[in-house]
């Protein structure tokens, strides 16, 4: 099974700041790794899929880029709305494995 | 629009089995895709638990492959779950999802929360 270890597990950052969450596959995945944003009491929602593709609908202001193990997602300025849980998730292979998650609070 | 819904019990006892259903509207399963449950205990993050093809086929996690089951009721246009066994930590917000190898879980359900307990 592969193995999605995600960094960091929470951090605190402000409005305005660029944030990058890290995820790292145990195995090669290729560019098969999605990103999905979660508000408390909300459905996950998918914000990027193999690797760099943005969901329809989603800000700009969100990336993500990597290929094989490593993987990021980056946000070039935090908006108040973006505070929220992310996870990654890799769509390579069953079993499917996400990430632990990154909870992004207001410093 | 492709919308999917979950329904089932809310409260199961401990040993019994849980089962859901998910109904899909605005896109026939038959169509392709997979089809997939996941759950997420109180506090905690995502976690897989399998997915079924139109055709049958079905994919689980290891972690729970003994005790779980997935299947499809194409004529109905939905897919069920069923975990046996049940204990405390089943306790879980289940959602099904809508998943393509290139695009992963583009569409979800709303959830439903089940709680296992006497």
């Amino acid at each position: 099974d592969i193995q999605m270890t995600q960094s960091p597990s929470a951090m605190s950052a402000s409005v305005g700041d660029r944030v990058t969450i890290t995820c790292r596959a145990s195995q090669g995945i290729s560019n098969y790794l999605a990103w999905f944003q979660q508000k408390p009491g909300k459905v996950p929602k998918r914000l990027i899929y193999a690797s760099s593709s943005l969901q329809s609908g989603v800000p700009s202001r969100f990336s993500g880029s990597g290929s094989g193990t490593e993987f990021t997602l980056t946000i070039s300025s935090l908006q108040p709305e973006d505070f929220a849980t992310y996870y990654c998730l890799q769509h390579n292979s069953y079993p499917l494995t996400f990430g632990g998650g990154t909870k992004v609070e207001i410093k | 629009q492709v919308q999917l819904q979950e329904s089932g019990p809310g409260l199961v006892k401990p040993s019994e089995t849980l089962s859901l259903t998910c109904a899909v509207s605005g896109y026939s399963i038959s169509s392709g895709y997979y089809w997939g449950w996941i759950r997420q205990p109180p506090g905690k993050g995502l976690e897989w638990i399998g997915s079924i093809y139109h055709s049958g086929s079905t994919y689980y996690n290891p972690s729970l492959k003994s005790r779980v089951t997935i299947s499809v009721d194409t004529s109905k246009n939905q897919f069920s779950l069923k975990l046996s066994s049940v204990t405390a930590a089943d306790t879980a917000v289940y959602y099904c999802a809508r998943f393509g190898w290139a695009d992963a879980f583009d569409i979800w359900g709303q959830g439903t929360m089940v709680t296992v307990s006497s």
